[in-house]
């Protein structure tokens, strides 16, 4: 079965940079959508079609790909950035089957 | 205003089946993909189901194939979600989630999930 791999958790300092990688083998084929829940909330999109921005997300979010992995980068992390990262990808044109991650806690303190 | 109210979760004994619904408004239903993900406790999120604008594409986690069963009634703004041979496994918040375009897209609004126990 197809599945998408992300680090359990990422801890940084305030103002650092955090990277959170999700690797697949469907990835190169397929569109990668980050979703940010906070506790007790919904997911949001944060990044969609693996660059794009969704407006009102800050700037400091940031999306990229290379070959079987996704990469979500915080730049300048804040404390309210502190919450779970899933990647998830669709694959739309064949059995539109999708998957999550399993999620990253990033730490921000 | 979006909303997307689902119904139909409880408790129930394994090999059982149940019915969830959602109730869709405040956009055009029909011009919209359609999902189910859920949350076990303790897990992440699961992707379960999805289905496009007509029904045309529909697709099944593997955990869930051939026990599950996405539809949507587009006159009524309903997407369903017929649960069979169910396993203690299931037991997970349901969330019906709205998608950004009829066919792909993101996830862009989402319920607030019902809550479905299998336990003997």
């Amino acid at each position: 079965s197809y599945e998408l791999t992300q680090p359990p958790s990422v801890s940084v300092s305030p103002g650092q940079t955090a990277r959170i990688t999700c690797s697949g083998d469907g990835l190169p084929k397929t569109y990668t959508y980050w979703y940010q829940q906070k506790s007790g909330q919904v997911p949001v999109v944060v990044i969609y079609e693996d660059i794009r921005r969704p407006s009102g997300i800050p700037e400091r979010f940031s999306g990229s790909t290379s070959g079987t992995m996704a990469t979500l980068t915080i730049s300048g992390a804040q404390v309210e950035d502190e919450a779970d990262y899933y990647c998830f990808s669709q694959d739309i044109t064949a059995d539109h089957r999708g998957v999550f991650g399993g999620g990253t806690k990033l730490t921000v303190l | 205003e979006v909303q997307l109210v689902e119904s139909g979760g409880g408790s129930v004994h394994p090999g059982r089946s149940l019915r969830l619904s959602c109730a869709a408004s405040g956009f055009t239903f029909d011009n919209h993909a359609m999902n189910w993900v859920r949350k076990r406790p303790g897990k992440g999120l699961e992707w379960v189901s999805g289905i496009d604008w007509n029904g045309a594409r529909i697709g099944y986690a593997d955990s869930v194939k051939g026990r599950f069963t996405i539809s949507r009634d587009n006159d009524k703004n309903f997407l369903f979600l017929q649960m069979t041979s169910l396993r203690p496994e299931d037991t997970a918040f349901y969330y019906c989630v709205k998608k950004s375009h009829d066919y792909g897209g993101h996830f862009e609004h989402w319920g607030q999930g019902t809550l479905v126990t299998v336990s003997s």
